[in-house]
């Protein structure tokens, strides 16, 4: 059973351009839940989403990001505009539902240059 | 988001050594998980708490619920090398917005 996919593992983007994060969810898990990770900090919550609804995005900034968890597909994370305090490792959690028993992807390592 | 309090921020480990670390909150959570985290990966459950004073084990890793409901603790007993990594506490209040630890870096003493 494969675990939570997350690709790329490593993005680079410059200043101004946009970031997509992708998640694929562990087999029979409809729940998911994005959180960010700085350097040498723990991870912040910032969405739980389950098929095609958002359930919680307080920990999401409200602007230039954006997420997504269509019916057919992986989750997005959309992140626009990006600057150089977006760079962090963002993780995706996937869960068969509303739990705090998640589990995690290897996340994205997202660079702004 | 609540405040969690990990110490110590970072251990040296000789094997085996037993290694304890806890964490502390501003308010009271309903469950309280411990995570590992490799350098370059996600982190992977190691143990989860449900019930305040309840202590569970995973081989040779032992947590427990404190009883305020604002702490708990992972003890790791007779480490081995594969045991370095860092460490995350994470609590929860409701069904699914954790709150995370800074985490506690165990590395091997040379």
């Amino acid at each position: 059973n494969a675990g939570v996919m997350q690709n790329p593992r490593h993005l680079v983007r410059r200043r101004g351009q946009e970031a997509r994060l992708r998640c694929s969810p562990m087999k029979g898990h409809s729940h998911v839940y994005w959180y960010r990770q700085l350097p040498e900090e723990g991870l912040k919550f910032m969405v739980y989403l389950q098929k095609e609804n958002i359930i919680d995005e307080s920990g999401m900034p409200k602007e230039r990001f954006s997420a997504e968890f269509p019916k057919e597909g992986p989750s997005i994370l959309r992140i626009q505009q990006v600057v150089r305090g977006d760079s962090a490792a963002y993780f995706c959690a996937s869960s068969p539902e509303a739990t705090d028993t998640q589990y995690f992807g290897p996340g994205t390592r997202l660079t702004v240059l | 988001g609540q405040q969690l309090n990990q110490s110590p921020q970072s251990m040296f480990i000789q094997e085996g050594e037993d290694v304890s670390m806890n964490c502390t909150s501003s308010s009271i959570f309903n469950t309280w998980l411990w995570y590992k985290q490799d350098p370059g990966e996600g982190p992977v459950l190691l143990i989860a708490l449900y019930k305040a004073g309840e202590l569970t084990s995973n081989g040779r890793l032992t947590a427990q619920f404190g009883i305020t409901r604002k702490d708990s603790f992972l003890n790791i007993s007779a480490s081995i090398p594969s045991d370095v990594g860092i460490y995350f506490c994470a609590g929860s209040l409701n069904d699914y917005k954790l709150s995370f630890g800074a985490g506690t870096t165990v590395t091997v003493r040379a």
